[in-house]
C-alpha cells in the first residue's frame, strides 16, 4: 500500500457527461501528479500540482482539468466525455522538491459507453 | 521516435530462470531512471531507483544503466510466479518538483513467471 488514496475505483458514465476523479496523497506529500494509461498509449503524464499550484502539463485534453486543494487533495475533472477517454487514471504523490520518485495510487477505471 | 522503447512482450518463463528486462531512449537529458511493477488491475509500484550509470542490485533485483548507449537494464534472478505483472521502465530529466520532473514511462512488458 502506497498510502494514496484514488476514489471511486470504477466509473461508468455515457459519452457527452462529465466525472471528477478524487486523489488523496500521502500523508506529507505536497505533490500531485496525474496519468492516464491506456493499452495503446502506455502511461502517460496529465498534469502535476505542487502545494496548490499547477507546476507542469503534459498531454492533457482542454476537456480535461484539474486542481489542487488547500488540503492537499487533488480533483481531475474529465468532461465532454469520449468513448477513447476509457483508461485507467492514476495519481502518484511526491514530497516535492528533491524527491526522487513518485508513488501511485490504486487507479480509477474509467469506462465511457 | 518515442522518448522511451520497451518491448511489451509478453515473456513468459520457467520459476528460477534469470529475466533480463530492457529499455532504450532517445532523449539524452534523462538522468533518472526507474523501474515499477504494476500487477493487474493495481498502480506501480517502484521497484529499482538508479541516477548513474552502473549496476545497483537490490536482493533478486538489478538495475543496469548505460547512458552512453541509453539503454537501462532490469534483470531478475531465481524468479518466481509471484514476480508475473507488468514491468514498467521510467526516465525523468530532473529531481524534484520541477516541470521537468514528469516521469517518462516505457509502454510495459508483461512477464508471466511459471511454476
Amino acid at each position: 500500500d502506497s498510502g494514496v488514496t484514488q476514489t471511486p475505483k470504477h466509473l461508468i458514465t455515457a459519452t457527452g457527461q462529465r466525472v471528477t476523479l478524487r486523489c488523496s496523497p500521502r500523508s506529507g506529500d505536497l505533490s500531485v501528479y496525474w496519468y492516464q494509461q491506456s493499452l495503446d498509449q502506455g502511461l502517460q503524464f496529465l498534469i502535476q500540482y505542487y502545494n496548490g499550484e499547477e507546476r507542469a502539463k503534459g498531454n492533457i485534453l482542454e476537456r480535461f482539468s484539474a486542481q489542487q486543494f488547500p488540503d492537499l487533495h487533488s480533483e481531475l475533472n474529465l468532461s465532454s466525455l469520449e468513448l477513447g477517454d476509457s483508461a485507467l487514471y492514476f495519481c502518484a504523490s511526491n514530497p516535492g522538491q528533491g524527491s526522487d520518485t513518485q508513488y501511485f495510487g490504486p487507479g480509477t477505471r474509467l469506462t465511457v459507453l | 521516435q518515442k522518448e522511451v522503447e520497451q518491448d511489451p512482450g509478453p515473456l513468459s518463463v520457467p520459476e528460477g530462470a534469470i529475466v533480463s528486462l530492457n529499455c532504450t531512449y532517445s532523449n539524452s537529458a534523462f538522468q533518472y531512471f526507474m523501474w515499477y511493477r504494476q500487477y493487474s488491475r493495481k498502480g506501480p509500484e517502484l521497484l529499482m531507483y538508479t541516477y548513474s550509470s552502473g549496476n545497483k542490485e537490490d536482493g533478486r533485483f538489478t538495475a543496469q544503466v548505460d547512458k552512453s548507449s541509453k539503454y537501462i537494464s532490469l534483470f531478475i534472478r531465481d524468479s518466481q510466479p509471484s514476480d508475473s505483472a507488468t514491468y514498467l521502465c521510467a526516465m525523468t530529466i530532473s529531481r524534484g518538483g520541477g516541470s521537468n520532473y514528469k516521469l517518462t514511462f516505457g509502454k510495459g512488458t508483461l512477464l508471466t513467471v511459471n511454476p
